[in-house]
Parts: structure tokens; C-alpha cells; sequence
């Protein structure tokens, strides 16, 4: 099975603090993803990285960074948290080989943040 | 117009009800396409691809329509279990990035 793990579930900060979200996966995945998900919003695309060290904006990348020096860690930083980043951060990781399983991404558990 | 639209319901039907969704998408070049289900504060997790020629994974049947762009599912004989938001998603991107776009999902409400 499949695992992608979430260093926690639920964290509080306070505005103005450096947030790390951290992102493991175990089946040697070459693609990694970072989404938020909001009430009414769906899931929204953060940053996502296709190999080591690199890196790609999504849809919403203000407000965050990452970091992936690791095939199997992908990090997810908020450089100074705010209130409007309060939200549920969902950590994602996907093959690129040929065949079926080709791009299915597979979610952590998932982070609820709250800043305060 | 959004990539990937779907309508978010809720639809509630009674247990043992067949209930079908709908998705559009916009880019006539996608080329995977998957449904996904998210219950309650959990996260996403696959339910079943979606292939050309139509597939069924016991109660769940997914159909895609190239021509019109659009993708569906059907559950039949509905579970109270089912209950639990369907995300479709599709992946267009060219390259290997793996990258996906989720819609922003059906609610459905199975009652007793």
C-alpha cells in the first residue's frame, strides 16, 4: 500500500511565525504535490515537484515555499504565516510510469492549520 | 469557465437509490481522467479511473464522452456508506508532471 504521511494533523500558530509542513512518501514516487482545500474552494494547487530539487508553481504559490532535497520529502514552508492561511493542507504523490496506476496521486491525511 | 466543473448538490437520495453525476471539462486534449472520493474531513482517495471504453467496478459505473467532454458516474443500489463527496479529475498536462485537476465534487447523502 501506498503511504504518504503528514508530520501532523492539527497545528496552531500564531501570525507572523515560520510554518513547516512536512510531506513523506514511500513508494519511491517521482511527482509530489501541495494543496490547501477551503470551504467552497476545492482543492487548490500550492507548489508540486516532479523530481528531486525541483519545483513548480501551482495555482497559488503567494505566501508559500518548499522544498524537496529528498525523493521521498517534500516540504511545504510558509515563510510568515497569516490568518488567511488557515486552512485544511493536503500533501499528495504520483508516479509517472507507464500503465495504469500512471498519475494517480495519493493524499496524506492531511494538516488543518489554524493561524492565529 | 472553470477546467473541470461538477455540480456540488448535495444530492440525497434513499438508501437503495441509483444517482448519477456529471463533470465537463474544457481541454479536448485531456488525456486521464479519474474519479475520486472525500469523505468528511478526510482526504481524497481513488475511487476508479475513467477509461475510453467505459468501466465498472461493482455498484460504480464511470463513462467518459470524448466528443461532448464530459464523464460520469453511476452508483446503483446506493449505501448508506456511499454518502461522501465525488471528485472528478483530469489530467492534461503533456508532460510527466503528473499533475491533475480536481473539480470541486458532488455532494451525495444517502438516507435510511
Amino acid at each position: 500500500d501506498v503511504k504518504v504521511t503528514q508530520s501532523s494533523r492539527y497545528l496552531v500558530k500564531r501570525t507572523g511565525e515560520k510554518v513547516f509542513l512536512e510531506c513523506v512518501q514511500d513508494m519511491d514516487h517521482e511527482n509530489m504535490f501541495w494543496y490547501r482545500q477551503d470551504p467552497g474552494l476545492g482543492l487548490r494547487l500550492i507548489y508540486f515537484s516532479y523530481d528531486v530539487k525541483m519545483k513548480e508553481k501551482g495555482d497559488i504559490p503567494e505566501g508559500y515555499s518548499v522544498s524537496r532535497e529528498k525523493k521521498e520529502r517534500f516540504s511545504l514552508i510558509l515563510e510568515s504565516a497569516s490568518t488567511n492561511q488557515t486552512s485544511m493542507y493536503l500533501c499528495a504523490s504520483s508516479s509517472i510510469t507507464r500503465g495504469v496506476g500512471k498519475n494517480i496521486q495519493y493524499f496524506g491525511a492531511g494538516t488543518r492549520l489554524s493561524v492565529l | 469557465r472553470k477546467e473541470v466543473e461538477q455540480d456540488p448538490g448535495p444530492f440525497n437520495v434513499p438508501e437503495g437509490a441509483t444517482v448519477a453525476f456529471n463533470c465537463t471539462y474544457s481541454n479536448s486534449a485531456s488525456q486521464s481522467f479519474f474519479w475520486y472520493r472525500q469523505d468528511c474531513r478526510k482526504e481524497p482517495k481513488l475511487l476508479m479511473s475513467v477509461y475510453s471504453s467505459g468501466n465498472e467496478d461493482g455498484r460504480f459505473t464511470a463513462q467518459l464522452n470524448r466528443a461532448s467532454q464530459y464523464i460520469s458516474l453511476l452508483i446503483r443500489d446506493s449505501k448508506l456508506s456511499d454518502s461522501a463527496t465525488y471528485l472528478c479529475v483530469v489530467n492534461d498536462e503533456p508532460g510527466n508532471t503528473g499533475k491533475l485537476i480536481f473539480g470541486q465534487g458532488t455532494t451525495l447523502q444517502v438516507k435510511p
